[in-house]
C-alpha cells in the first residue's frame, strides 16, 4: 500500500521569500505520479504541479519548483516570491501509473501555509 | 473550459435520512471518482468509475452506493445518514487513458448532518 506523509502541519512566510514544503511517499511501484494540490479558504482543489516519476527532471511552472529525489522517495514543493494568494492547505498526492484504468489520489495530511503581508 | 459540476453545493439533513450527490464530468471525461474530505482532515478515496464500470473502491461505507450512468455523470447515493457523514463531498474526472494524470476537481457538496 502506498502512503504519503507530510511532516509539517503549519508553515509561515514572509510575502516575496521562498518557502519549501516538504512531503515524502512510500511505495513498491515504479510507475506513478506526484502532485501538488493547493486547497484555498473557498476550498477548491487546485492543481499545483505535477511530476512522472520516471522523469528525472524536476517539474517547474512559473513560481512553483519541486525537489524529486525518486530513491529517497521525496517530493517537496518550492514557492518563490511568495504570494497573498499562496496562503492555503497544501497536499501532496500520489497517482498509481496504470493502463486503461483508473488509480486514485492518495493525500498526504496536508501543510497549512501562511503567507504573511 | 468547461469545469466539473456538482449539485447541490450544500446539502443539509437529518440524521437517518438518506441524500444524493450528483457529479457531471467534463466532456470527453470518462472516469470518475469520489473523495471525502472530514473537517481539518485530507480527501479520502470512496469510489472510482471508468466507462460506466466500477474500477477501485476505498473506504465507502456499506450504506453508500454510487453509479455511473451512460452519460458518464455519477450519482453517490447516500442512506441512513450519520453525524459523522458531514463533509465536503469531492467529485473529479478524467480521461482514461494513463496518458492524461490530471484528475480535475468540482468544487465540491458541502453535506451537513444534524
Amino acid at each position: 500500500a502506498q502512503t504519503v506523509t507530510q511532516s509539517q502541519p503549519e508553515m509561515s512566510v514572509q510575502e516575496a521569500e521562498t518557502v519549501t514544503l516538504s512531503c515524502t511517499y512510500d511505495t513498491s511501484e515504479n510507475n506513478y505520479y506526484l502532485f501538488w494540490y493547493k486547497q484555498p479558504p473557498s476550498r477548491q482543489m487546485i492543481l499545483v504541479i505535477r511530476q512522472e516519476a520516471y522523469k528525472q527532471q524536476n517539474a517547474t511552472e512559473n513560481r512553483f519548483s519541486v525537489n524529486f529525489q525518486k530513491a529517497a522517495k521525496s517530493f517537496s514543493l518550492k514557492i518563490s516570491d511568495s504570494q497573498l494568494g499562496d496562503t492555503a492547505m497544501y497536499f501532496c498526492a500520489f497517482m498509481k501509473r496504470v493502463e486503461w484504468s483508473s488509480y486514485k489520489l492518495i493525500f498526504g495530511s496536508g501543510t497549512r501555509l501562511l503567507v504573511r503581508p | 473550459a468547461a469545469g466539473v459540476i456538482q449539485s447541490p453545493r450544500h446539502l443539509i439533513k437529518e440524521k437517518r435520512e438518506t441524500a444524493t450527490l450528483k457529479c457531471y464530468p467534463i466532456p470527453r471525461h470518462d472516469t470518475v471518482y469520489w473523495y471525502q474530505q472530514g473537517p481539518g482532515q485530507d480527501p479520502q478515496f470512496l469510489i472510482s468509475f471508468y466507462e460506466k464500470m466500477q474500477s477501485d473502491k476505498g473506504s465507502i461505507p456499506d450504506r453508500f452506493s454510487a453509479q455511473q450512468f451512460s452519460d458518464y455523470h455519477s450519482e453517490l447515493n447516500m442512506s441512513s445518514l450519520e453525524l459523522g457523514d458531514s463533509a465536503l463531498y469531492f467529485c473529479a474526472s478524467k480521461r482514461g487513458s494513463p496518458s492524461y494524470n490530471e484528475q480535475f476537481f468540482g468544487p465540491g457538496t458541502r453535506l451537513t448532518v444534524l
